[in-house]
């Protein structure tokens, strides 16, 4: 059964940093990729970046380049996603998503959520 | 960035009711759009991949469709577990972009 599992809640201060995990089961991992999404209360979900899994070739969204780096453990069937420099308005459920195919950017699964929170 | 503008924004709507949700794009996205219920604590759920496929396991009452720039996620006979909000998202190029989504209330 395919599963993805992300890891807790967290709660941080702002400038802080948080790396969100996803481990994944019930299939290859390394023949698909990643696609991370995050949404804010009240918003439309906002993409992230995307990853492959076995190569790990990144697409980072524009606005959360420099400040996101997504990973890969292959060993563990685990993706990650590190956020850096956090501000209030970087709260929001982060979630991971399995891509149908390598190329395809559109998710078939998704991780139940991670909600963090940003507050001083 | 693509845009894509979801409309409305909520409804409400009885059980047994035709439903239709539009999702027009910015640009031409040629079938690259798939369509997602999400319901408040779960993860989003595939409906519709490439504007019409019925992902598996999804039930038949679900249609997609596509014209130009214009896209509708049909449900032909609104059931309890439809409750939702519901987006579009394309993939016909990066940055990946979602819709503003729509919530279908109970009337």
């Amino acid at each position: 059964q395919l599963q993805l599992v992300q890891s807790g809640a967290e709660v941080k201060k702002p400038g802080a940093s948080v790396k969100i995990s996803c481990k994944s089961s019930g299939y290859t991992f390394t023949s698909y990729a990643f696609s991370w999404v995050r949404q804010a209360p009240g918003q439309r979900p906002e993409w992230l970046g995307w990853i492959s899994a076995k190569k790990g070739e990144t697409n980072y969204s524009l606005k959360f380049k420099g400040r996101v780096s997504l990973t890969t453990d292959t060993s563990t069937s685990t993706a990650y996603m590190e956020l850096r420099s956090l501000r209030s308005d970087d709260t929001a459920v982060y979630y991971c998503g399995r891509d149908r195919a390598l190329g395809s950017a559109w998710s078939d699964y998704w991780g139940q959520g991670t909600l963090v929170t940003v507050s001083s | 960035a693509i845009q894509l503008t979801q409309s409305p924004s909520s409804l409400s709507a009885s059980i047994g009711d035709r439903v239709t949700i539009s999702c027009r794009a910015s640009q031409v996205i040629t079938g690259s759009l798939v369509w997602y219920q999400h319901k408040p604590g779960e993860p989003p759920r595939l409906l519709i991949y490439e504007a019409s496929t019925l992902e598996v396991g999804v039930p038949s009452r679900f249609s997609g469709s596509e014209s130009g720039t214009d896209f509708t996620l049909t449900i032909s006979s609104l059931q309890p577990e439809d409750f939702a909000t519901y987006y579009c998202q394309q993939f016909y190029n990066f940055p990946i972009t979602f819709g503003g989504g729509t919530k279908v209330e109970s009337k």
